[in-house]
């Protein structure tokens, strides 16, 4: 499979504890991004990646989120101290760095906080 | 107020019908406008891409226009088939970034 994936599919866990989710993408793309998307609504933005480089941060990523792509390959995103509005679904998605910019999206990594 | 903004929200439609969802955004300037199929607990895929100088492409029974004039696109789906049912997202990606302006999906089921 030469697509986005991510790991783990689907993740329950305790509010107060912390989880971290990975994404893999298409080989030869050098950008990543996350997005969250709760139920009815379009995905949001929350980081990317470009190589190794974070260039950018949404406002929705808290101080308990962390985002990391270490040596450009895989990208991990951290939540400390979950929360119950943290539930939803995590989205990575990777591009090549050209006009079109085609996003390929994972899979995805349903969160569900207790 | 959301950039891009889908109707209807959800529809229900028979199967071998036809159906068209519609799209209007306010980015601008942009580079591109996608359609984005949605199935269920998975992630979004592509199913076309217009610039701005575009006005139709295709993608086999899927169908998408556009109307820079007006900032409105639509997706026609022809003879629905089950494995139609999914939501539909549209995505424009304003000129000089990438940080892609999403609609909330219309979410369409197709019934036997």
């Amino acid at each position: 499979d030469t697509g986005v994936s991510q790991d783990p599919r689907h993740k329950i866990t305790k509010r107060g504890q912390n989880v971290t989710f990975r994404c893999d993408p298409i080989s030869e793309h050098n950008r990543l991004y996350w997005y969250r998307q709760t139920l009815g609504q379009g995905p949001e933005f929350l980081t990317y990646f470009q190589n190794e480089a974070q260039l950018e941060k949404s406002r929705l990523l808290s101080d308990r989120f962390s985002a990391e792509r270490p040596k450009g390959s895989f990208s991990t995103l951290e939540i400390q101290r979950t929360e119950q509005g943290d539930s939803a679904m995590y989205l990575c998605a990777s591009s090549l760095s050209h006009n079109t910019d085609t996003q390929y999206f994972g899979p995805g990594t349903r969160l569900t906080v207790l | 107020k959301n950039q891009v903004e889908q109707s209807p929200q959800s529809l229900i439609i028979l199967e071998g019908k036809n159906c068209t969802l519609q799209c209007n955004y306010t980015v601008s300037p942009f580079s591109n406008l996608r359609w984005y199929k949605q199935d269920t607990g998975r992630g979004p895929v592509s199913l076309t891409i217009m610039t701005f100088s575009e006005n139709t492409k295709s993608n086999g029974r899927y169908t998408a226009t556009l109307d820079a004039d007006t900032k409105q696109s639509s997706l026609h789906i022809t003879a629905s088939q089950l494995s139609d049912s999914a939501s539909y997202i549209c995505v424009v990606t304003p000129y000089g970034n990438n940080r892609l302006a999403f609609g909330k999906g219309n979410q369409v089921v197709v019934i036997p």
